[in-house]
C-alpha cells in the first residue's frame, strides 16, 4: 500500500540553524500539507500546497518557514533560523483531491525536530 | 473561529465498549474524521462522516449529527492495543485543511 515517507526521523539542531525536513507524498496525490505537534499538544496545521504554490497557511507559518516541491516527488519544509519553540513532531500529509472529504489525508511517520 | 472539544482522558476495561465524544463549532464543515495516534507516531485514519448517521467499520463506529455539531467514536471489544489518543478533526474544503481537537487519551486496563 502506498504511503507517505519522511526523512529524517529525528533531527537535532542548534538554535539559529536552518533545517530542511523532507517528505515524499503518495505519487498520485495532488495536495500536500505540513502539520506540527508539540509534545503533549494537539496537531496544528501549518500549510497546504497545491499546483506548486501555497494555498493556505496558518499564523504559525511565518517568514521563517518555507515549502518547496523541488522535483516531482519531494515536498520540503524549511525553517530558516530555528528557535527552541520549533521543537516538535512535524508531519507531512498528502491527499488526492481537495473537493471531497472521502479522499482523506494520509500522514507520514513524522520528523522529530529538537532544537537545542 | 474553530473550536473542537473532546474529553482529555478516558479509561476503560479490556473487552468493554467506550464512546469518545467530540463537539465542534467551525466556520466551515465538509466532513469529520477520527484518527488514532499512538505516542510518538503519526495519526492513522480510522473513519470519516460526511452525512448524519452511523458509520460502522469492524470494532469501530463513528456517528455524526451536523445540526448538533456532534460526533462520537465508539470502540467495541476493547483491546489493550487500543490504548492511544483519538483525534477528532473537522475538514473544511474552503480552507483546504483539517482542524484537529486536542485529542482524547484512552487507557485500556485489564
Amino acid at each position: 500500500e502506498p504511503e507517505v515517507t519522511q526523512t529524517p526521523s529525528h533531527q537535532v539542531t542548534q538554535m539559529g540553524q536552518e533545517v530542511i525536513l523532507r517528505c515524499v507524498p503518495i505519487s498520485n496525490h495532488l495536495y500536500f500539507y505540513w502539520y506540527r505537534q508539540i509534545l503533549g499538544q494537539k496537531v496544528e496545521f501549518l500549510v497546504s500546497f497545491y499546483n506548486n504554490e501555497i494555498s493556505e497557511k496558518s499564523e504559525i507559518f511565518d517568514d521563517q518557514f518555507s515549502v518547496e516541491r523541488p522535483d516531482g516527488s519531494n515536498f520540503t519544509l524549511k525553517i530558516r533560523s530555528t528557535k527552541l519553540e520549533d521543537s516538535a513532531m512535524y508531519f507531512c500529509a498528502s491527499r488526492r483531491t481537495s473537493g471531497s472529504p472521502i479522499d482523506t489525508q494520509y500522514f507520514g511517520p513524522g520528523t522529530r525536530l529538537t532544537v537545542l | 473561529g474553530q473550536n473542537i472539544d473532546q474529553p482529555t482522558e478516558m479509561t476503560a476495561t479490556e473487552g468493554a465498549i467506550v464512546q469518545i465524544n467530540c463537539t465542534y463549532q467551525t466556520s466551515g464543515f465538509n466532513g469529520l474524521f477520527w484518527y488514532q495516534q499512538h505516542a510518538g507516531e503519526a495519526p492513522t485514519f480510522l473513519s470519516y462522516n460526511v452525512l448524519d448517521g452511523l458509520e460502522e467499520k469492524g470494532r469501530f463506529s463513528s456517528f455524526l449529527s451536523r445540526s448538533k455539531g456532534y460526533s462520537y467514536l465508539l470502540l467495541k471489544e476493547l483491546q489493550m492495543k487500543d490504548s492511544a489518543s483519538y483525534l477528532c478533526a473537522v475538514w473544511d474544503t474552503n480552507a483546504g485543511k483539517s482542524t484537529f481537537g486536542d485529542g482524547t487519551t484512552l487507557t485500556v486496563k485489564p
